[in-house]
């Protein structure tokens, strides 16, 4: 069965570095998605993607954020100049036919800032 | 005060019990999805509702426009089942799902 992946699994970085997290959507699916968990605490929206442009962004997505389709599957979060309040799960997700349609995560990455 | 409730936050049930969690929102909404977290962290989707109701094997979800009010129900409840169960509302002319807290059920053998 088709799956979201993501790499890596574990980010540990130094506050004030840049991170980039990884995705591979599936395939044929046309719309992107990032989400947050800081531990503890309730699923957030970050972004979603949808033919090469950003679509929708929360307010959390500063400039700090950015994403990117470099390659056609993959699907990256860049996170410039990391802080510790950005350590948290962060899950992409993908969706055949947009947000009111069943999206599939990926396993998420835990990115930790020290 | 957040736009979607849930409740209870935590709830424990023996093997077999019928299991009810509810979902409340504020606002006006095109679609609302329960998802399913593992202990492990993984989300999947279990329904996408907009209307009316849908099943899939034990799992059964309910939604009623009017109330502004959702319930997932577990028939012949399991330890597998153990997870934390997420309802997540997409307002009106948003592309972007709005979370609940989530419920942490957990089944005891």
């Amino acid at each position: 069965e088709p799956e979201v992946t993501q790499t890596p699994s574990h980010q540990v970085t130094q506050m004030g570095q840049e991170v980039i997290l990884r995705c591979v959507p599936i395939s044929n699916h046309l719309y992107f998605y990032w989400y947050r968990q800081i531990l503890g605490q309730k699923v957030e929206f970050l972004v979603s993607f949808y033919n090469n442009e950003i679509s929708e962004k929360s307010e959390i997505f500063d400039d700090q954020f950015s994403v990117e389709r470099p390659d056609g599957s993959n699907f990256t979060l860049k996170i410039r100049s990391t802080k510790l309040e950005d350590s948290a799960m962060y899950f992409c997700a993908s969706s055949e036919r947009g947000v009111a349609y069943e999206q599939y995560f990926g396993p998420g990455t835990r990115l930790t800032v020290t | 005060k957040n736009e979607v409730e849930q409740s209870p936050q935590n709830l424990t049930a023996q093997e077999e019990e019928f299991i009810t969690i509810n979902c409340s929102y504020s606002v006006g909404i095109s679609a609302l999805h329960w998802l399913q977290q593992h202990p492990g962290g993984g989300i999947v989707s279990l329904f996408m509702l907009s209307s009316g109701k849908k099943k899939h094997g034990r799992l059964i979800a309910t939604i009623n426009i009017q109330e502004k009010h959702s319930s997932l129900h577990i028939t012949a409840s399991h330890p597998r089942d153990s997870a934390v169960y997420i309802c997540a509302v997409l307002k009106f002319g948003n592309e972007k799902l709005t979370f609940g807290t989530g419920t942490r059920l957990t089944i005891i053998p």
